[in-house]
């Protein structure tokens, strides 16, 4: 099994859709959690820490199941601009560990 | 932008050959960590550079070494390159602590192609 698993899609949403990916974690994967965006031949940018209490940040809302050791984001009225990879992340003592990623495609 | 940079943007070489990539790590960050993207693929850990020590390493061979200077910057030498090394190679420095503080801030990244 692999540390950090996550759906690769892609997910085809029209504009003002609501879609959630989840991704699952290991133990070994377990100290902090992460969600990052990623464009097309770009670098990996941070979209937001999971936090145990879930949090939100604006459309996006992330959450942490510790027992069933899952982390989700759900994007609330999905833009054009929100076309990309999302990267699920676990981090060890001292590395991240990446999901494969989630591609998300918004229609017009 | 994070602040991380990397040299060069793109390079191509020959199998067989070897190849240095660039880091310069945010300004007060001391630990570097380098990432490999294959197409299609999340990004994998190399190993991290921690006051120029190696203080972790992925499952990757020998080949791959890296080097952090006293300015904290680093680089990462691959060695007999193979065309499965053709990756966006990732750099991301961080600091000491916890919380913000060791959260790893990404550079652009460096596109390598091996023929």
């Amino acid at each position: 099994r692999k540390e950090v698993e996550q759906d690769p899609g892609p997910f085809n949403v029209p504009e003002g859709a609501t879609v959630a990916f989840n991704c699952t974690y290991s133990n070994s994967a377990s100290q902090s959690f992460f969600w990052y965006r990623q464009d097309c031949r770009k670098e990996p940018k941070l979209l937001m820490s999971v936090y145990s209490s879930g949090n939100e940040d604006g459309r996006f809302t992330a959450q942490l199941n510790r027992a069933s050791q899952y982390i989700s984001l759900l994007i609330r009225d999905s833009k054009l601009s929100d076309s990309a990879t999302y990267l699920c992340v676990g981090s060890g003592t001292y590395k991240y560990i990446f999901g494969t990623g989630t591609r998300l495609k918004v229609l017009a | 932008e994070t602040g991380v940079t990397q040299s060069p943007t793109h390079l191509i070489k020959t199998r067989g050959q070897q190849v240095t990539l660039r880091c310069s790590s945010q300004s007060g960050h001391n630990t570097v960590s380098w990432y490999q993207q294959a197409l299609g693929q999340g990004p994998q850990f190399i190993f991290q550079y921690y006051r120029e020590e190696e203080n972790g390493r992925g499952n990757f061979p020998p080949r791959f070494s890296g080097l952090q200077f006293p300015n904290y910057s680093s680089e990462l030498n691959v060695n007999a390159l193979e065309l499965d090394d053709s990756a966006l190679y990732l750099c991301a420095s961080s600091g000491d602590g916890t919380g913000l503080l060791k959260r790893q801030y990404f550079g652009p990244g460096t596109r390598l192609l091996v023929l």
